[in-house]
């Protein structure tokens, strides 16, 4: 079945650094791939979907800057928090539908943690 | 505007049958998805539901009435591993899934 990679699953940083989260669909091509965040006990959070090729739709309260988004292929997608701080410290998960309608397919999330 | 509800909290007990329900008002529809999520980890597929009725997977069954904005999930012969929070998710008409905050479940022995 469809497999969407995302690395790495964990990563600590230090505050002020920035952090890369590559997702990556195995077997099908995303078109769009969806970017969420989950702080804990809460629910999935949009925050931005990515089209190949094109720049990313952010949700409302979503800085841009802060997290730069890359779709530049049909099979990668990466996010980048710039300027890590402390509540950043987060769980990232990237989903992509193999095609419209379709159940997304989740990475594994990367727990980020900023010191 | 768009919103998906469904409870916060349910507890079960092993062996038993619980269903979560979810109601959803979306702009358009697209159809109605069942996620399972245990904590720290991503969500897992469950269920899809676009026509009116019951669909059954094994112990896990889902259905939707697209007249009422409704959808259940029945989770059947309860496991301890079972314990996790449900998600309910409604494609609206641009396929955008609208999330639900999900429904933790607890299963006691």
């Amino acid at each position: 079945g469809a497999v969407v990679s995302q690395h790495p699953s964990r990563v600590i940083c230090k505050s002020g650094t920035s952090v890369k989260i590559e997702c990556r669909s195995l077997d099908f091509q995303a078109t769009t791939m969806f970017w969420y965040r989950q702080f804990p006990k809460q629910s999935l959070m949009l925050m931005a979907t990515s089209n190949e090729g094109s720049k990313a739709t952010y949700e409302q309260g979503v800085e841009k800057d802060k997290f730069l988004i890359n779709h530049a292929s049909l099979t990668l997608s990466t996010l980048t928090v710039t300027s890590a701080h402390p509540e950043d410290s987060s769980f990232y998960i990237c989903s992509a539908p193999d095609r419209e309608s379709s159940p997304l397919h989740f990475g594994n999330g990367t727990r980020l943690t900023v010191t | 505007g768009q919103n998906i509800d469904q409870p916060t909290e349910m507890t079960a007990t092993e062996g038993a049958i619980v269903q979560i329900n979810c109601t959803y008002q979306t702009s358009g529809f697209n159809g109605l998805f069942w996620y399972q999520q245990h904590a720290g980890e991503a969500p897992t597929f469950l269920s899809y539901n676009v026509l009116d009725g019951l669909e059954e997977k094994g112990r896990f069954s889902s259905f939707l009435s697209r007249s009422k904005g409704y959808s259940y999930l029945l989770l059947k012969e309860l496991q301890m591993k079972d314990s996790a929070s449900y998600l309910c998710a409604a494609m609206d008409s641009n396929y955008q899934l609208i999330w639900g905050a999900g429904t933790k479940l607890i299963i006691k022995p």
